[in-house]
Parts: C-alpha cells; sequence; structure tokens
C-alpha cells in the first residue's frame, strides 16, 4: 500500500512562494488531490486530480505531479494562507484512499 | 447545494459500539457515481480515511479498520450511517463524512468530535 510523505512543517514569508511536496514511489502514475484545513475548520479542497481548481478557490494556487513527487504551489502567500495541507491519492487497485501526514504552513 | 451533517454522541466508553450518522441534502445517492465516505483525525494528527459507499451500495473500508467498521445508506432519510465496534481512547478523534467526487473529497461536514473514555 501507499504512504504519502510530507514535509511536518514549512515557513513562508508573506508575499513569497509556498511548495509543499507530496511523496511516493513513481506517484506521478497516480492522481493527487490536495486540502487545506485552518484550526478547528473542516478541510477544503484546494487542487484535485493533480492541477485542477475547485471554484473559489484562489489561482494562487496550483499543483503539479510528475515522478516521484506531487506538489502544491502557494504563490505570493497571504497570512490567511497559513494552515495544515495534506495530499491525497486513491489505490484504484483496491479502492483504498490514502492521505499524506499533513503539512503546517506558517506564513512568518 | 450540497451539505453535509454529522450527529452521534461525544462521550462513548471503551468497548462500546459507536454509531454517527451523516444527513446531507442537495446529493442523490441513488444517482450513478455519487458517494459518500467518512473520514476521522485525532487530536493534532493527520486525517485517516475511514470507509466509503457507493451510490450502487458496493462499500470499502481500511484495511486496518475493516473488521470493526460498518457503514450503510437511508435513502429515504438521506442518511449514511457508520457503525465501529470495540471502541478505544485511541479512537478519540473528530469524524467526518465527506462526498467523494471523482477520487477527491469536494464536501465535507464540520466534523464530529468523540471521546472515548470511562
Amino acid at each position: 500500500s501507499f504512504v504519502l510523505t510530507q514535509p511536518p512543517s514549512l515557513s513562508v514569508a508573506p508575499g513569497q512562494t509556498a511548495r509543499i511536496t507530496c511523496e511516493e514511489n513513481n506517484i506521478g502514475s497516480h492522481t493527487v488531490h490536495w486540502y487545506q484545513q485552518r484550526p478547528g475548520q473542516a478541510p477544503v479542497l484546494v487542487v484535485y486530480d493533480n492541477t485542477d481548481r475547485p471554484s473559489g478557490i484562489p489561482e494562487r494556487f496550483s499543483g503539479s505531479n510528475s515522478g516521484n513527487t506531487a506538489t502544491l504551489t502557494i504563490n505570493r502567500v497571504e497570512a490567511g494562507d497559513e494552515a495544515d495541507y495534506y495530499c491525497q491519492m486513491w489505490e484504484s487497485i483496491n479502492d483504498h484512499v490514502v492521505f499524506g501526514g499533513g503539512t503546517k504552513l506558517t506564513v512568518l | 447545494q450540497i451539505t453535509l451533517r454529522e450527529s452521534g454522541p461525544t462521550l462513548v466508553k471503551p468497548t462500546q459500539t459507536l454509531t454517527l450518522t451523516c444527513t446531507f441534502s442537495g446529493l442523490p445517492l441513488t444517482t450513478s457515481g455519487v458517494a459518500v465516505g467518512w473520514i476521522r483525525q485525532p487530536p493534532g494528527k493527520a486525517l485517516e480515511w475511514l470507509t466509503v459507499i457507493y451510490w450502487d451500495d458496493v462499500k470499502r473500508y481500511s484495511p486496518s479498520l475493516e473488521s470493526r467498521l460498518t457503514t450503510t445508506k437511508d435513502i429515504s432519510k438521506n442518511q449514511v450511517v457508520l457503525t465501529m465496534t470495540n471502541m478505544d481512547p485511541v479512537d478519540t478523534a473528530t469524524y467526518y463524512c465527506s462526498q467523494r467526487r471523482g477520487s477527491s473529497w469536494s464536501r465535507w461536514g464540520q466534523g464530529t468530535l468523540v471521546i472515548v473514555s470511562s
């Protein structure tokens, strides 16, 4: 089964770019989704199908997935982006769902 | 507009069975492709997928918890019910129900905190 590895934490200054990674062998051959979870709130889908954004999600959020790494990129980081971010994929062979361990993004 | 809301006990004792209900609207669980799942999150820890139930009553469970989980749906009430047996303090978590769209979880309930303690 898959294990999605994320860095536990990342700190970025306002206005800079945050890149949050999600690693697993050959993850590029799978579909990855990303969720934002602010403190005390339910997760919110911010990127689905590797690169697509749900309506209402700012264009500053983007995703990519290739090789052994999927990446969530947040451009021009704002204080409101401070949250935990989780990657997720679907193991199609057995129809199971896997989440990464989460990355806590701190905006300095 | 699709909404989901979890309900159930806040406190359960060790060894008891937990029953949680997800009540949804705007989500026809009789329509091909529609699915609802449960995901939990222990305090300060990561999200953990538990189960999904599809419109055609196919069910999938997390391998590590499969022996303890049961999920059912009641179309007439627009509800999905999660049952977890033999509760333990390590099962203390916020339990979320969510709409699955494609292979992502597109809408979530607000979550319900379940504490397992004697």
